[in-house]
């Protein structure tokens, strides 16, 4: 069975400084992708970052980068310089070839709030 | 990016009616889609997969002849709420993939039963 935990319902940063969001993952897929997904209120899913299972170098992406540690089965991001617009839900996801059929599934979620 | 549509964006139904939700591809072929589920201030809960041209496959817990699912063609895939009630109220949310990867989401749809 596939997992994703996310320990941190809600987290605080000041404007400029860097914040990580914590995502573990449980699965018995050799081949998987994991993902990163901002929500704001509006209720949209904007993708973030990609990191797949076989990447050897950690994805980044503009202010946000992704630390893939295989052997713990985590996939924290990190936001550089936070903004105040960066306040919003953020969901780890994971998506697996064999054993998961295509589908994703999510963490539940880190709620973050940039201080000005 | 590919682009992802849903229509409505907003819907209020009077409880015992039914609600189509649509979701469309705009830009490519999806020969898979998604539709999940929302409730506020919680994570998105897998409802079913669609893929064009079979019987969406549901998942556990999740009532089939509630939740209609249609995927006529490789752009639309609809969602028909039947014989809605107020604990349907919810936001439903559709993707599209593209590759083993790749995976698009629309905007959302916010149902509302009164």
């Amino acid at each position: 069975a596939q997992k994703i935990t996310q320990t941190q319902p809600g987290m605080f940063v000041q404007e400029k400084e860097a914040v990580t969001l914590d995502c573990t993952y449980d699965t018995s897929d050799p081949s998987y992708g994991l993902f990163w997904y901002k929500q704001p209120s509006s209720g949209e899913m904007i993708f973030l970052i990609y990191q797949g299972s076989y990447d050897q170098q950690n994805a980044t992406e503009g202010r946000y980068s992704l630390n893939f540690q295989k052997a713990r089965k985590s996939a924290n991001l990190v936001i550089s310089a936070s903004q105040l617009g960066d306040s919003a839900m953020y969901f780890c996801a994971m998506r697996g070839v064999k054993t998961g059929g295509f589908k994703t599934i999510f963490g539940a979620g880190t709620r973050l709030f940039v201080k000005a | 990016g590919a682009v992802v549509s849903q229509h409505p964006s907003w819907v209020i139904c009077k409880s015992g009616t039914s609600v189509k939700i649509e979701c469309r591809s705009l830009d490519f072929q999806a020969t898979t889609m998604f539709w999940y589920r929302q409730f506020p201030k919680k994570s998105l809960m897998l409802m079913a997969t669609s893929n064009e041209g079979s019987k969406a496959t549901y998942e556990q817990g999740v009532e089939k002849d509630k939740f209609l699912i249609n995927h006529a063609s490789l752009t639309l895939s609809t969602l028909t709420v039947t014989s809605a009630h107020p604990e349907d109220s919810s936001f439903y949310i559709c993707s599209a993939g593209l590759g083993a990867y790749e995976q698009y989401f629309g905007p959302g749809t916010r149902l509302t039963v009164t």
